[in-house]
């Protein structure tokens, strides 16, 4: 079956550091992936979008790595801070109109 | 510019009653989608429609129907609620989804819905 596999368990780190969060995909072909940040009681908030021709993208503190034979796509927020607290959700563009999300990490940033 | 806005934002219904929800856009998106997030469960898309006068089906569809009225607009109504569809629901919209598309979609804030 087609799956999406983010972690569940939330990852705590200290403010500053690199936080790393993984996206996983079985039987998919995408040719989008997309990251999403979801603040608790609003709605998902467009953070990058990576090509399946890219290896990496950038914006500001923010990196997304996606690897098409891995099948995976992994997201860095450098230096980061309490503000950055909050569930990112992975999303992959599988034809026209289609997207489909993974379960989402939630990130919590100590001072 | 407001974006997406649903309503209402929270609702009790019992079992067996019928409820719309409301979601308009203002960015002149061509798709719009209504999406249900549950605990464990990731966002799931019930229904979408590509461009005005068309809807499919997404992956939960069933208990559910939605009216794309015009351009702007796209409610989702629950007929005959169940206990199983107390959830999130969140509407979206995004430019044409044909050629190219790269899916970014714009949320609104959500609707929580309990069934009892």
């Amino acid at each position: 079956s087609q799956k999406i596999e983010q972690n569940s368990e939330a990852l705590n780190i200290q403010e500053g550091k690199t936080a790393t969060l993984t996206c996983n995909y079985t039987n998919y072909s995408p040719a989008y992936l997309q990251w999403y940040r979801q603040d608790p009681g609003r709605g998902p908030v467009f953070l990058l979008l990576i090509r399946e021709n890219e290896k990496e993208k950038r914006k500001e503190r923010l990196k997304v790595t996606f690897d098409t034979t891995l099948k995976q796509s992994l997201f860095h927020i450098t230096a980061s801070q309490p503000a950055d607290s909050a569930t990112y959700l992975c999303a992959l563009v599988t034809g026209a109109d289609k997207l489909i999300f993974g379960t989402g990490t939630r990130l919590q940033v100590f001072p | 510019n407001a974006g997406v806005t649903q309503n209402p934002k929270f609702q009790v219904l019992k079992t067996g009653q019928s409820m719309t929800l409301q979601c308009a856009q203002d960015m002149n998106h061509n798709s719009m989608y209504w999406y249900r997030q549950d605990p464990g469960m990731g966002l799931r898309l019930i229904y979408y429609s590509a461009s005005e006068g068309t809807t499919d089906k997404g992956e939960v569809p069933n208990g559910y129907n939605v009216s794309r009225l015009n351009k702007r607009e796209f409610s989702l109504r629950l007929e005959s609620a169940a206990p199983s569809q107390t959830s999130v629901y969140f509407c979206a919209s995004s430019e044409s989804g044909t050629g190219g598309w790269s899916g970014e979609l714009f949320f609104g804030e959500g609707s929580r819905l309990t069934v009892l």
